[in-house]
């Protein structure tokens, strides 16, 4: 079954970090970019980061830029989120997503971060 | 950033309706397009891709037109199963972005 499962969202006081990790299965994890994508409760869905598929390319929204950073570990089929310096309006679900012609085909269940103290 | 604008933003329909949602970028996008249905508490599920390609396993009463800048999703007839929220997406330049979503609800 062609699965993706986030892990490592909590409760992160304003200016500390986390590190997020989606763990793919079911499929080539190395042959397909990768995406963040975020939801703040009660909210629509905003794209966050991508990486291609060897990790060499990423990009990132203007407002996660430079706190932000996506990786991969094409050997372990995982995916990871670090966020530092952490604000309220971090605050939300996180998805990671498989990229097929940079939709969206494949989404784990989401991971909530909350930012607050 | 490429705004994308959907219309409406909530709604109320019947079970057999049919209903059609609209979408317009700020700029063209091509068929750089695609559909997303998300229920409450899940993740979103893929519906159409490039502005008119159904996703593998998702019903053929979901449709999708357009190109350019203004795009529709059509649902020929309802089903329960299909009240949910709405959004379209254009990956044609990053940063990729969304509609702010339509909610389809029960009337």
């Amino acid at each position: 079954e062609v699965q993706l499962v986030e892990s490592g969202g909590g409760l992160v006081q304003p200016g500390g970090s986390l590190r997020l990790s989606c763990a793919a299965s079911g499929f080539t994890f190395s042959s397909y970019w990768m995406h963040w994508v975020r939801q703040a409760p009660g909210k629509g869905l905003v794209w966050v980061s991508r990486i291609n598929s060897d990790g060499s390319s990423t990009s990132y929204a203007d407002s996660v830029k430079g706190r932000f950073t996506i990786s991969r570990d094409n050997a372990k089929n995982t995916l990871y989120l670090q966020m530092n310096s952490l604000r309220a309006e971090d605050t939300a679900v996180y998805y990671c997503a498989r990229g097929i012609e940079e939709a969206f085909d494949i989404w784990g269940q989401g991971t909530m971060v909350t930012v607050s103290s | 950033a490429i705004r994308m604008t959907q219309s409406p933003s909530s709604f109320s329909a019947s079970t057999g309706d049919r209903v059609t949602i609209t979408c317009r970028a700020s700029q063209g996008i091509s068929s750089y397009l695609a559909w997303y249905q998300q229920k409450p508490g899940k993740a979103p599920k893929l519906l159409i891709y490039a502005a008119s390609t159904l996703q593998s396993g998702v019903p053929s009463r979901f449709s999708g037109s357009g190109s350019g800048t203004d795009f529709t999703l059509t649902i020929s007839c309802l089903q329960s199963e299909d009240f949910a929220t709405y959004y379209c997406q254009q990956y044609y330049s990053y940063p990729i972005t969304f509609g702010q979503g339509t909610r389809l609800e029960i009337k």
